[in-house]
């Protein structure tokens, strides 16, 4: 079945750690997305991927890096400049950009916690 | 830059009662509609879309309509059930979409039996 994986489910980073989360579609879409999801504060925009070897800076994206070296991954680090990393993490896709960009597929999501 | 503003919750309901969430929108030009649900620990499902104005979406029972005058795309069911407790999110996309869809901060409905 095409989807799109995210792993792993539960993580937990200690102080001044980088941690990487990962994401991987078979779904054989362009464009790749990253959201935090804080309670009462909607989903937001940490980096996006049009194609690959190619990504863009969300809203929210310091503390944050990507790369997308492959169509199929889109991995996302969470380094020690970012201060508040617990939160639930997002990963989505869609089959182009522009006016095709109509649907996202999301995986299952990524909870982050400082241990 | 582009907004959605949908109505605070929790949202409580009692089995079968008829559901309203608000959800009102600030774009430029004309964006395409959407709500997504959430259930508990997972990724978000798109539920209904509507792509321009006067447009109607449904699924599952749910249903919404594409308001251009009012700038709003409330979601509607008849009779809700226990199994509709979920987030809910209103979302757009507008002019050439390429950083995805700008949310709005989600509701939470709670369906009792």
């Amino acid at each position: 079945d095409g989807g799109i994986t995210q792993s792993p489910k539960y993580l937990f980073r200690k102080e001044g750690q980088n941690v990487t989360l990962s994401c991987e579609q078979n779904l054989n879409h362009d464009a790749m997305y990253w959201y935090r999801q804080d309670p009462g504060q909607g989903l937001r925009l940490i980096y996006y991927s049009q194609i690959v070897n190619d990504f863009q800076k969300g809203d929210i994206a310091e503390g944050y890096s990507v790369s997308r070296e492959k169509k199929e991954s889109f991995p996302l680090t969470v380094t020690s400049a970012q201060k508040n990393p617990t939160a639930f993490y997002l990963c989505a896709s869609s089959r182009g950009t522009g006016a095709t960009n109509e649907k996202l597929f999301f995986g299952s999501g990524t909870q982050l916690s400082v241990l | 830059g582009d907004s959605v503003t949908q109505m605070e919750g929790p949202v409580t309901l009692s089995e079968e009662a008829f559901l309203t969430i608000n959800c009102t929108y600030t774009a430029t030009g004309y964006p395409s509609l959407f709500w997504y649900v959430q259930y508990p620990g997972e990724g978000l499902q798109l539920l209904l879309k509507a792509t321009k104005a006067d447009d109607k979406g449904s699924n599952k029972g749910f249903e919404a309509t594409y308001r251009k005058e009012t700038t709003s795309f409330h979601l509607e069911k008849g009779s809700v059930q226990v199994s509709d407790s979920a987030v809910y999110f209103c979302a757009l996309v507008s002019g050439g979409g390429a950083d995805g869809l700008t949310f709005g901060k989600g509701t939470h409905l709670i369906i009792q039996p």
